[in-house]
């Protein structure tokens, strides 16, 4: 079965200052890749998606994610984060086209915006 | 246009009480999902929807019922609670269900089983 590993649970980072958090996921033929962002007691919105062609995607709020298919990897950058940007970010994963179980959903990465 | 919205937000049960989550969305979505979020694991599937009068089993389904007698809405049942359904609870939908769709989530219910 799919997995997503997200290797850092919190992240902390000053204002204006660059970010990446990691993503992984296990082997498959074909991925289609996901980053989702929770805000504080919100739901999950969709920051950006990978389905095919140019690896690098962009998404909202500045944010871009890189799809690597030799290192299963799909990280999220953001050059310059605002206090805003201060949530738990879910990377997901969908491989089979098995209706309603289609994602798995890593761990979260905090990701928390200091001044 | 609310998008997905859930009801209560909170919730506090004692084990054995009975509850159901309500779950409504206004974007004539076909397919409906309950996920559970527990720290440090991400959000599991439940039980999900792919139509009216459907349901299915996802990842975690013991212990929960759920029902969608109408396209906009999808309820999840917890007959015996237990300690081990303190959860936040989150409800999304999506137009087509496919690999490559998108689901919109509601603000989620935060349920606490003493």
């Amino acid at each position: 079965a799919q997995s997503v590993t997200q290797l850092d649970s919190q992240v902390p980072v000053f204002e204006e200052a660059p970010v990446e958090l990691r993503c992984n996921y296990s082997s498959s033929v074909s991925v289609y890749l996901f980053w989702y962002v929770q805000y504080p007691n919100q739901g999950l919105q969709l920051l950006l998606k990978y389905l095919s062609g140019s690896t690098l995607v962009k998404g909202i709020n500045g944010f871009e994610a890189e799809f690597n298919k030799s290192q299963t990897s799909f990280h999220l950058r953001k050059p310059s984060v605002h206090i805003s940007d201060t949530a738990e970010y879910f990377c997901a994963v969908s491989d089979r086209d098995n209706y309603g179980q289609n994602f798995v959903f890593g761990p979260g990465t905090r990701l928390s915006v200091l001044p | 246009n609310a998008g997905v919205t859930q009801t209560p937000k909170f919730r506090v049960l004692k084990t054995g009480q009975s509850m159901t989550l309500l779950c409504a969305q206004d974007m004539n979505h076909e397919y409906m999902y309950w996920y559970r979020q527990d720290p440090g694991m991400g959000l599991r599937l439940i039980h999900y929807s792919v139509g009216e009068g459907t349901t299915a089993k996802g990842e975690v389904p013991d212990g929960y019922n759920v029902s969608r007698l109408k396209k906009q809405n999808f309820l999840l049942g917890l007959e015996s609670a237990a300690p081990s359904q303190t959860s936040v609870y989150f409800c999304a939908s999506s137009s087509q269900g496919g690999r490559t769709d998108t689901q919109y989530f509601g603000p989620g219910t935060r349920l606490t089983v003493l």
